[in-house]
């Protein structure tokens, strides 16, 4: 069983969708969770830095994370074309290791 | 504009050659990461280093090797030990070397094709 579990999709939206992104996890020492955003041919980049159980949120952005279900969660809201990437979750206990999960593709239509 | 420069983007080289990758950062950060990253199988840690003329392992070294010189430069070398070389290469870098609370900050990578 891997440690971080992401469902790689690819998940198709309409344009101003609700996309709910998840990710569940096997250690629970975990306490620092983050969520990249990638588009094609281009490195990971930073979305969402979260502590600890609770929400975040960042615009259209929102992070959740549930430690007692071992369950993070990424909302994008009204979402839009250039939404269309793919979205990488990365969690660690607080030593130097992260964890990254495979990554879902999501795609926005117009 | 403080970031990772990797290069080249794009690298073809045949079965059997030695290939270093670029990475080059300017924005301080004392520790060093390469990934890699194939299809459906999210990033996959090489090599790190969290500070100058000191690295060590990931989880998939064999057919790896790193340097670190200078606190900017952390160069890849993929040999031809490597047996699937073929893969998306991404250097990142991170302030703080001692814990895993900052987040990682990622170059926009190397495509290394071996034939």
């Amino acid at each position: 069983q891997k440690e971080v579990e992401q469902d790689p999709g690819p998940l198709s939206v309409p344009e101003g969708a609700i996309v709910s992104l998840n990710c569940t996890y096997s250690n629970s020492a975990f306490q620092y969770f983050m969520w990249y955003r990638q588009y094609s041919r281009k490195g990971p980049e930073l979305l969402m830095y979260t502590y600890s159980s609770g929400n975040k949120e960042d615009g259209r952005f929102t992070a959740q994370v549930d430690k007692s279900s071992k369950y993070i969660s990424l909302f994008i809201r009204d979402s839009q074309p250039s939404d269309s990437a793919t979205y990488l979750c990365a969690m660690s206990g607080g030593y130097n290791k992260l964890i990254f999960g495979a990554g879902t593709r999501l795609a926005v239509h117009p | 504009d403080g970031g990772i420069t990797q290069s080249p983007k794009y690298l073809f080289r045949k079965e059997g050659q030695n290939v270093t990758l670029s990475c080059e950062q300017n924005l301080n950060h004392d520790a060093m990461y390469w990934y890699r990253q194939d299809p459906g199988q999210g990033l996959r840690l090489i090599y790190y280093s969290q500070i100058v003329n000191d690295f060590q392992k990931g989880d998939i070294a064999e057919g790896y090797s790193v340097s670190r010189e200078k606190k900017e430069s952390f160069p890849l070398t993929v040999t031809s030990a490597q047996k699937n070389p073929t893969a998306f290469y991404l250097c990142a870098s991170r302030k703080d070397s001692r814990t895993g609370h900052s987040p990682l900050h990622f170059g926009n990578g190397t495509r290394l094709t071996v034939t």
